[in-house]
């Protein structure tokens, strides 16, 4: 399969900074990513969809100023999180789809972030 | 927006026994996936399957595309089963809505 590889793994930070997570597809060329969040016992919720060369989409509800989506190369896309807030400390996962007919999703590793 | 249901949401074994997992979508979808979650968050592709059967060892997979459901068999279970199953339905593009999850935890 394909693999996709997210940095920091670990994040905290002060309340008030930003803190960006970058999302590489490492064997495959992603023209599009998608960023999820997912809090404690809960499942994945689409934040956005990260298109190359173009602005990201974002789902009904999440707030585009605060979450940054940047997909400047094919391997290569990042959300900052804009002046966090204890209120986005959560697990953000990224996924590339690859795939020719079709496609199928490829998850990084995930980063915890925790706002203090 | 569709609606993915998974059951049942907790799932107990003891270790060999054998599980199965059901996924309901509520409207037409391009492809479904099965993942694991382990504990440290990573999701694990199990199965790409849009339709049909596939096996891959202790693990085979349904999809009913028609009914709108799939079904994820697990045989003869390890300790290292344990975690989160999720399904997730491909709307279009990619754009995938996941279900709430089956917890899973196999008893040595």
């Amino acid at each position: 399969g394909a693999v996709v590889s997210q940095h920091p793994s670990w994040v905290i930070c002060k309340s008030g900074t930003s803190v960006k997570i970058e999302c590489r597809s490492l064997d495959f060329q992603a023209t599009t990513m998608f960023w999820y969040r997912q809090f404690p016992k809960q499942s994945l919720m689409l934040m956005a969809t990260s298109n190359e060369g173009s602005k990201a989409t974002y789902e009904q509800g999440v707030e585009k100023d605060k979450f940054l989506i940047n997909h400047a190369s094919l391997t290569l896309s990042t959300l900052t999180v804009t002046s966090a807030h204890p209120e986005d400390s959560s697990f953000y996962i990224c996924s590339g789809w690859y795939g020719s007919n079709g496609g199928e999703l490829f998850f990084g590793e995930g980063s915890r972030l925790t706002v203090l | 927006g569709i609606q993915v249901e998974q059951s049942p949401p907790d799932l107990i074994l003891q270790e060999g026994a054998n599980s199965t997992l059901r996924c309901n979508f509520s409207d037409s979808v391009n492809n479904l996936q099965w993942f694991h979650q382990n504990p440290w968050g990573q999701l694990i592709n199990l199965f790409y399957i849009p339709s049909g059967t596939k096996q891959n060892g202790r693990l085979s997979a349904t999809t009913v595309a028609t009914e709108r459901y799939s079904l994820l068999y697990i045989s003869s279970s390890q300790t290292t089963d344990s975690g989160v199953y999720f399904c997730a339905v491909e709307i279009r593009a990619g754009k995938s809505t996941f279900g709430d999850g089956t917890t899973l935890t196999v008893k040595p």
